[in-house]
Parts: C-alpha cells; sequence; structure tokens
C-alpha cells in the first residue's frame, strides 16, 4: 500500500526565515509524481509545487523548493524568506493514478 | 479561466436527509475527484470520474454514497440519510488528463455539517 508520512504535526518559523517541512513515502512504482499542497484558514488547497519522480533536479517554485531523495523515499519542502502569508496547513501527496494525502504540518509563520 | 466551481459552499442538514454536492470543473477539464476531509485530518480519496464513466471508486463507502459526472452539467457528490459521521470538508479536484503526471486543481470546498 502507498503511504505517505508528515511527522511534523506543527511547525514555527520567524518572518524572513527559512524553514523545512519534511515527508516520506513508501511506494513500490518507479514512476510517479510528487505534490504540495498549501490550505490557508480560507480551507481552499492551493498547489505550490510538483516534482516528477524520473526528474533528478530538485523542483523549484520562487522561495519554494524541494529535496527530493528518491532513494531515501523523502520530499521535503523549503520556504525561503518565510511570509505572514505563508501561515497554512501544508500537505505532502503522493500521485500513481490518485493523490495520496499526508496528515499534514500546519506552519505559524510569526512577526 | 474559472478555476474550479463547488457548491454550496456550506450545507446543513439533519439526521436521514440526503446531501447533494455539486462540482464544476475547470474549462476544458474532463476528470473529476472527489476528496473529503475529517476535522485535523488529510484529504482522502473517495471517486474519481471522467465523463459519464466512474473510474475508481476506491475509496468511497459502499452504501449511502454515489457519485456521477454527465455529459451535461456538473458532477454531482450524493450522500443519502447523512449521519454525524458524515460532516466534512468534500473537496473536487479537476485535471484536463487522467494520467498521473496531470496536476489536479482543487475547488474551494463544501463543508458539510449535518445536525
Amino acid at each position: 500500500a502507498q503511504t505517505v508520512t508528515q511527522s511534523q504535526p506543527e511547525m514555527s518559523v520567524q518572518e524572513a526565515e527559512t524553514v523545512t517541512l519534511s515527508c516520506t513515502y513508501d511506494t513500490s512504482e518507479n514512476n510517479y509524481y510528487l505534490f504540495w499542497y498549501k490550505q490557508p484558514p480560507s480551507r481552499q488547497m492551493i498547489l505550490v509545487i510538483r516534482q516528477e519522480a524520473y526528474k533528478q533536479q530538485n523542483a523549484t517554485e520562487n522561495r519554494f523548493s524541494v529535496n527530493f531523495q528518491k532513494a531515501a523515499k523523502s520530499f521535503s519542502l523549503k520556504i525561503s524568506d518565510s511570509q505572514l502569508g505563508d501561515t497554512a496547513m501544508y500537505f505532502c501527496a503522493f500521485r500513481s493514478n490518485k493523490l495520496i494525502f499526508g496528515t499534514g504540518t500546519l506552519l505559524a509563520v510569526q512577526p | 479561466n474559472a478555476g474550479v466551481m463547488q457548491n454550496p459552499r456550506h450545507l446543513v442538514r439533519r439526521r436521514g436527509q440526503e446531501a447533494r454536492l455539486r462540482c464544476s470543473p475547470m474549462k476544458g477539464h474532463s476528470h473529476v475527484y472527489w476528496y473529503r476531509q475529517l476535522p485535523e485530518e488529510g484529504l482522502k480519496f473517495m471517486v474519481y470520474l471522467q465523463k459519464e464513466n466512474i473510474i475508481d471508486e476506491s475509496g468511497m463507502p459502499k452504501e449511502r454514497f454515489s457519485a456521477e459526472f454527465p455529459k451535461e452539467g456538473p458532477s454531482i457528490l450524493r450522500i443519502q440519510q447523512v449521519v454525524r459521521g458524515d460532516s466534512a470538508a468534500y473537496f473536487c479536484a479537476s485535471s484536463l488528463q487522467g494520467a498521473g503526471q496531470e496536476t489536479q486543481y482543487f475547488g474551494p470546498g463544501t463543508r458539510l455539517l449535518v445536525l
């Protein structure tokens, strides 16, 4: 069975600093896709970044980047220059055919 | 290009009533997915539909729940004889293709409260 684990229920970071959210997954498949979604207090699910498993290069989207280690089945999200608007629940997700989500990490950015 | 639309945004039902949730995918998208988020939990897959077809319903309870995506009109998630445990946020997502690499775009969700 495919599973996604986020071991940090809550994290806090000072504005303008960097924070890393961890995610591990388990699968026997070789081709798959990984995503980070953000869910702010409005509860809208917003795509932050995606990574194709066949690509060795880590994905980057502005202040957001990932550290993808396929052998270790690890997919962490790094947020640089944290902003107050980054405060949200962050979900890691794995997809082969359907999306499987982790339990989320609640990130609070402190002023 | 409008995003994924869901209505209603909030729905209150009494035990035993029916809940009907609607989802209009992004323009041009023919693949729709429904997820349920219980309080303090992540999203759980329920069902994947393509126009007029159910592709994967492995996450949907066998009783009381049904989903459709007709040729014309929105996708409907229907919950019959609701119980308190059905209280949750129900999210719909859509994608252009159904392949694994396609990004799913989410709607704002419908928050169902069963009294």
